[in-house]
């Protein structure tokens, strides 16, 4: 089955912009979802597509991809956006299989 | 609004079944646009996910889980539900369901149960 590779950790000074990757072959076929995790709560979806945010999404929220590699972007990073973050795409060994990456953790310092 | 809910035991033993239903409302899970999932967070690990649901009957799941697994539904309780068997102490985790749309992925989410799996 297919896997998604994400950095563990990232840091952004408050109002600086971050960018979370996601590498895996799967994504040369299609495009990754990505939420936000915070403790104990349930995940959000924050982007799909090739830059589509759900509805409620802040516009500093940004997605892109190219290749292999998928991107989540955050611009003017705020206190509230330090989390995790997951990329979920399907397998391309078949499309009815899903896939998550390892998650990346965002620190807002 | 969409709603789901997570229900089922905390605490399950080794070698048993863990048994989640979700119940869903403010919306159909006979709905042929959608898919309805499982997906699961072990303590100090990332996001798992375990299989879909639907319209058309078929399911998918999640091939690397060693527990057999099963996801049904009961449309006149507009509920789904997972079955885990022969569960071990590696399937403690928040378990959520949610409803997914292809190209999407899973927009709406419940707020997750927590099961663990000890003797």
């Amino acid at each position: 089955s297919s896997e998604l590779t994400q950095d563990p950790a990232v840091s952004v000074a408050l109002g600086q912009t971050v960018r979370i990757t996601c590498q895996g072959d799967t994504l040369r076929s299609y495009y990754a979802s990505w939420y936000q995790q915070k403790p104990g709560q349930a995940p959000v979806l924050v982007m799909y597509g090739q830059d589509n945010r759900p509805s409620g999404i802040p516009d500093r929220f940004s997605g892109s991809s190219s290749g292999n590699t998928a991107s989540l972007t955050i611009t003017g990073a705020r206190a509230e956006d330090e989390a995790d973050y997951y990329c979920n795409s399907r397998d391309s060994s078949y499309d009815h299989l899903e896939v998550f990456g390892t998650g990346t953790k965002v620190t807002v310092l | 609004q969409l709603r789901l809910q997570e229900s089922g035991p905390g605490l399950v033993k080794p070698s048993e079944t863990l048994s989640l239903t979700c119940t869903v409302s403010g919306g159909s899970i006979s709905s042929s646009v959608y898919y309805w999932g499982w997906i699961r967070h072990p303590p100090g690990k990332g996001l798992e996910w375990i299989g879909n649901m639907y319209y058309s009957g078929n399911n998918f799941y999640n091939p690397s889980l060693k527990s057999p697994v099963t996801i049904s539904k009961d449309t006149s309780k507009n509920q789904f539900s997972l079955k885990l068997s022969s569960v071990t102490a590696a399937d403690t985790a928040v378990y959520y369901c949610a409803r997914g749309y292809r190209g999407m992925g899973f927009e709406f989410w419940g707020q997750g149960a927590l099961v663990t799996v000890s003797s």
